[in-house]
């Protein structure tokens, strides 16, 4: 079945220590999206990548980056990751501009930081 | 700015209907969604209406949308408890969407 996968699923990091959460799709599309979503809170767009383009959100702090080397993958990197990074973090990928342009989510990577 | 608001909680019986309102602020949005996340669980995409169109059916599902008072609803018919979860409600800017912060339903039998 056509998926965004996200790997892993749990992910436990240390104060500061550099950490990559991965996404990957067999779906296509060519936007794909990082969401950030706190406990009890709604998921909050970092960042997203159209085709090559990537397109950071002002409020997105330095501290998150992103990859995305082909078509199919996508990473975050925290590159210190402080307490308030301990997040849920959403993969999501649509295919903008060829009529259907809803997002479809992977199951989420949630980083803990110890 | 784009805003969407959203009640935080709705508790129904097993075999009634749950409606999930929804507001938002984007007149031009053009799709407007829902979502639904189990507990330690991605979204999951239950539905979208255009925002041409009033209303929109699928199973157990009814969207209803008045563009005038930008409002959307999600009726759950006959809810079942493996409906629980939460429901996020979302408008589509540009390539982002904006979500709600969720309404949890929570369903007895």
């Amino acid at each position: 079945d056509a998926m965004v996968i996200q790997n892993p699923r749990y992910q436990v990091t240390q104060f500061g220590k550099p950490v990559t959460l991965s996404c990957s799709q067999t779906l296509n599309h060519n936007v794909m999206y990082w969401y950030q979503q706190k406990s009890s809170q709604a998921p909050k767009l970092l960042f997203h990548y159209y085709d090559k383009d990537f397109n950071n959100e002002a409020d997105t702090p330095d501290n998150f980056q992103s990859r995305r080397p082909n078509t199919s993958f996508c990473f975050l990197d925290i590159r210190s990751p402080g307490l308030g990074d301990a997040a849920m973090y959403l993969c999501a990928t649509s295919s903008v501009g060829r009529g259907k342009e809803t997002q479809y989510f992977g199951p989420g990577t949630r980083l803990l930081v110890l | 700015g784009e805003d969407v608001e959203q009640s935080l909680f709705l508790s129904v019986r097993e075999g009634d209907s749950s409606v999930i309102n929804c507001t938002y602020t984007d007149s031009s949005s053009t799709y407007l969604y829902w979502y639904k996340q189990e507990p330690g669980a991605g979204l999951q995409l239950l539905t979208y209406i255009f925002s041409n169109m009033d209303m929109k059916q699928d199973q157990r599902l009814t969207v209803l949308l008045n563009k005038k008072d930008k409002h959307l609803s999600l009726r759950i018919a006959d809810t079942q408890t493996g409906d629980s979860a939460i429901y996020f409600c979302a408008e589509r800017a540009g390539t982002a969407l904006i979500f709600g912060k969720g309404t949890t339903l929570s369903v007895s039998s």
